[in-house]
């Protein structure tokens, strides 16, 4: 089967940096996705990686090791706007666009 | 540009009713997707639809239906709800038929929330 695992909860203060750790297990794997989510509103896709790596994308940045199933998300400068629920998403051969999310990480900004 | 719009943003329903819901896709998106997200839960996969054809099914019954229209515009139905099917239906849509194939983005709209009774 699939499956993904990402702490539940996280807490950091305005201004510093918070990585949120994601593990997957699932067949034929082709990539992780992040996706921000405000108070049960539209998720927004913040990052995606197909290969090993680390990708920037302003503060935030993803990581990738594909041999160690494993993934995570470095929110750097936290804003208090920062807070919200953060989810990882596989993306797998021959499954027609599907994503497959974790449960969530919601992370609290505190001043 | 609009975005993916939902329609209607809330409802309540009681068991045993039928409902529909209804997506509009970004401009030139040819995919749409649904997704159920239960409250504290990460979105679960429903269906694919592309050019008009389904492409991809989720772990749900036959209770659960879709289509999409050639405008490329969507709808998902329920029958005979549970109160288990109260839950944010979430549309999203891209431009790819394969999301992984591109960059791993889906478009999400507000959602439709329902409240079974």
């Amino acid at each position: 089967g699939q499956s993904l695992e990402q702490p539940s909860e996280v807490t950091a203060v305005e201004g510093a940096i918070v990585q949120i750790n994601c593990t997957y297990q699932t067949s034929g794997f082709y990539g992780l996705s992040w996706y921000q989510q405000h108070d049960g509103g539209a998720p927004t896709f913040l990052s995606y990686n197909a290969l090993d790596g680390l990708e920037e994308t302003g503060r935030f940045s993803s990581f990738l090791s594909r041999s160690d199933s494993y993934g995570y998300l470095l929110l750097q400068e936290l804003q208090m706007k920062d807070s919200a629920s953060y989810f990882c998403a596989v993306s797998s051969y021959g499954n027609t666009g599907k994503l497959i999310f974790g449960q969530g990480t919601t992370l609290q900004v505190k001043p | 540009d609009a975005g993916v719009t939902q329609s209607p943003t809330h409802l309540i329903k009681t068991r045993g009713q039928h409902v529909t819901l209804r997506c509009s896709p970004i401009s030139g998106h040819k995919s749409v997707s649904w997704y159920q997200q239960v409250l504290g839960q990460g979105p679960q996969f429903i269906f694919q639809y592309y050019e008009k054809e389904e492409r991809g099914r989720g772990n749900f019954p036959d209770r659960f239906s879709a289509r999409q229209f050639p405008n490329y515009s969507s709808e998902l139905n329920v029958n005979a709800l549970l109160l288990g099917d109260s839950a944010l239906y979430l549309c999203a849509s891209s431009s790819r038929f394969q999301t992984g194939a591109n960059t791993g983005e889906l478009f999400f709209g507000e959602g439709s929330r329902l409240t079974v009774l």
